[in-house]
């Protein structure tokens, strides 16, 4: 199982990004996805999930409104739309694979950085 | 929303010590709760699901107990490669939710 997360960078407040993972080594559509993030001196933090099959999302109230996860099953790559960012956005965003919105997070990629500054 | 806390924050032991990290739930949560290990600049490792089912590949000396409110993980002779911080999950209900992390330091 590889998880390779991309498209975080240096945004300003107010402003939008959209997030990128992409996943190899299982069958991508039959799994769910999640996004967590670690906040700079803070512990983990879940964001969202997504079904296999991408009819089901899920968000925590922090995102709500703000963020959206999607899919596309046939370039096996989850995404996190993200808009309307605040400085408390500024996190390492983790995405993993899960048997469904409620099960462990067996395998999760490396992060990338999203910094939310003027 | 289902809180977790863990206990102790920091704890700083030798090599072959055993040792114990708990996690607390703010309300019963069966056996839907998780333990992961990260590492400085790594993704976080899946080490226990399901309370007390070690996940594949994990190391034996890592075990985990417990239900309901009240959860273990124990590490049976640390070793200077398990200095990391340790989180626990619930997966009982949405939103998931993680403990503030323990972080164990290898002296």
């Amino acid at each position: 199982v590889q998880i390779l997360e991309s498209g975080g960078t240096l945004v300003q407040p107010g402003g939008s990004l959209r997030l990128s993972c992409a996943a190899s080594g299982f069958t991508f559509s039959s799994y769910a996805m999640t996004w967590v993030r670690l906040p700079p001196g803070k512990g983990l933090e879940w964001v969202s999930v997504i079904s296999g099959s991408g009819g089901s999302t899920y968000y925590a109230d922090s995102v709500k409104g703000r963020f959206t996860i999607s899919r596309d099953n046939s370039k096996n790559t989850v995404y996190l739309q993200m808009s309307s960012l605040r400085a408390e956005d500024t996190a390492l965003y983790h995405c993993a694979k899960i048997n469904g919105p409620l099960s462990p997070l067996e395998y999760w990629g490396q992060g990338t950085l999203v910094t939310v500054s003027s | 929303e289902i809180v977790l806390t863990q206990s102790p924050d920091f704890q700083s032991v030798t090599p072959k010590e055993k040792v114990t990290i708990t996690c607390r739930a703010s309300q019963s949560i069966g056996s839907s709760l998780h333990w992961y290990q990260q590492k400085p600049d790594q993704s976080p490792k899946l080490l226990i699901k399901y309370a007390s089912q070690s996940f594949s590949g994990v190391p034996s000396r890592f075990s985990g107990s417990g239900s309901g409110t009240d959860f273990t993980l124990t590490i049976n002779s640390l070793e200077a490669e398990d200095a990391a911080t340790y989180y626990c999950h619930q997966s009982s209900s949405l939103p998931i939710t993680f403990g503030q992390g323990t972080r164990l330091e290898i002296k």
